[in-house]
């Protein structure tokens, strides 16, 4: 079974400055997707980042981009030019791309609330 | 653009009461899929729905039950609330082929009393 671990439950950044969540997982399959989510107070759950772990570049959305190991199976997400509407929770997500079932489950990890400090 | 609906966005039941919540895919999207977050957890996978069949299952109760209709539209239907249901419970949909990712819906917040 796979597994998604955030060991930073909470970090903080300063305004404009640049933070790096962490998320590690684990798996034995070969090829699937994972995904930053971010959480709001408001709870809505908006998706940050994919990224196919078939591809070697790694994934770049405006300020958010993330580094991707596969080998260490490592999948940290870097928000440059921090913004107070950056501060939330962030969930790091692995999804299967192979399916008995018909459909494709998200493993959450436990998320890293993060603050931005003004 | 059309986003995923959930119905009610907040609901207080009490113990032992029963609760349907109802989740609208946005339109073209066959899959639903149904989670569950407790306050201050991530959110767990209870049950998911292709072309109005169950498709997958994870940690759902069996005081849980849910179902797909024809419209695509799903409900998720808790009986015997107990306390420890308090949650945020999401829907999120996609369409089975080509899509990577799940689209949530805001959620819906359930308090048992």
């Amino acid at each position: 079974a796979q597994t998604v671990t955030q060991s930073q439950p909470e970090m903080s950044v300063q305004e404009a400055e640049t933070v790096t969540l962490s998320c590690t997982y684990d798996t034995s399959e070969s090829d699937y997707y994972l995904f930053w989510y971010k959480q709001p107070p408001s709870r809505q759950m908006i998706l940050v980042i994919r990224q196919e772990a078939y591809k070697q570049q790694n994934a770049t959305e405006n300020r958010f981009s993330v580094n991707f190991q596969k080998a260490a199976k490592s999948f940290s997400l870097k928000i440059s030019d921090s913004q107070l509407g950056d501060a939330a929770m962030y969930f790091c997500a692995y999804r299967s791309v192979f399916t008995t079932s018909g459909t494709y489950k998200y493993i959450f990890g436990t998320g890293t609330r993060l603050k931005v400090l003004a | 653009a059309a986003g995923v609906i959930q119905s009610p966005r907040h609901l207080i039941k009490e113990k032992r009461e029963t609760a349907t919540l109802k989740c609208y895919p946005i339109p073209r999207h066959d899959t639903v899929y149904w989670y569950q977050q407790g306050p201050g957890q991530d959110p767990q996978f209870l049950i998911s729905f292709y072309e109005k069949m169950q498709s997958d299952k994870g940690s759902i109760p069996d005081r849980f039950s849910a179902q797909q209709f024809s419209d695509y539209h799903s409900e998720l239907n808790m009986s015997s609330l107990e306390l420890g249901d308090s949650a945020l419970y999401f829907c999120a949909s996609s369409p089975r082929q080509g899509s990577y990712e799940q689209y949530f819906g805001p959620g819906t917040r359930l308090t048992v009393t």
